[in-house]
């Protein structure tokens, strides 16, 4: 079955600086992406996802990277900011009718003013 | 729309006793996921639906039992609650792709 690793499981920067999270999956048949964030004791959020015929995506201060070929993706935030403080998890799925969807562990991100 | 419910919001059991968490979604959504999440190990599928009448074992489905009542709810059972159950539930709902995410119970098993 699919796995997802995810690195680095914590990571601090100064604010204003970038945050790179990055993730591997083991299935390539894995075609869909997502990145969630969370914050503390609320519920996981989209924040950005992609899709397997599209390279890379940008929304803002967010961009999401995809290298199919060797199955990684990254979450790139720049001019990070204290409210970016949170938990973020990478995803991958199979589009198939089975429907499921396989996290990475998290990254742990703090932003320091 | 109210997406994504949960009850309840917290509860605690002692080691053996029974409870189904339930979950509903008013979006007209085929899919929907029950996670459980404890810390360091992100988000750990315990079962799916990915349409009404339908349920799929995910990662850690062992103590779990669920039902898919119609489209909007799909419950889960813990039939004889053990210690390592202790964590939060998130169900999930989906159209296709992104997953909409329940504001969680937090289960503690003594």
């Amino acid at each position: 079955g699919e796995n997802v690793e995810q690195h680095p499981s914590t990571l601090s920067v100064q604010e204003g600086d970038s945050a790179v999270i990055k993730c591997t999956y083991s299935d390539s048949a894995s075609n869909y992406f997502p990145w969630y964030k969370q914050e503390l004791g609320k519920r996981p959020q989209l924040i950005i996802d992609i899709r397997s015929n599209v390279g890379e995506k940008k929304d803002q201060r967010i961009a999401v990277t995809l290298n199919k070929t060797a199955k990684h993706f990254s979450l790139h935030i720049t001019e990070t900011q204290p409210e970016d403080s949170a938990v973020y998890f990478c995803a991958a799925r199979r589009y198939t009718s089975y429907d499921k969807v396989i996290f990475g562990p998290g990254t742990s991100l703090s932003v320091i003013p | 729309n109210a997406g994504v419910t949960q009850t309840p919001k917290f509860q605690v059991l002692k080691t053996g006793q029974s409870m189904t968490l339930q979950c509903a979604q008013d979006m007209n959504h085929n899919s929907m996921y029950w996670y459980r999440q404890d810390p360091g190990m992100g988000l750990r599928l315990i079962y799916y639906s990915a349409s009404e009448g339908t349920t799929d074992k995910g990662e850690v489905p062992n103590g779990y039992n669920v039902s898919r009542l119609n489209k909007r709810e799909f419950s889960l059972r813990l039939e004889s609650a053990a210690p390592s159950q202790t964590s939060v539930y998130f169900c999930a709902s989906s159209p296709r792709d992104l997953q909409f995410f329940g504001p969680g119970t937090r289960l503690t098993v003594l």
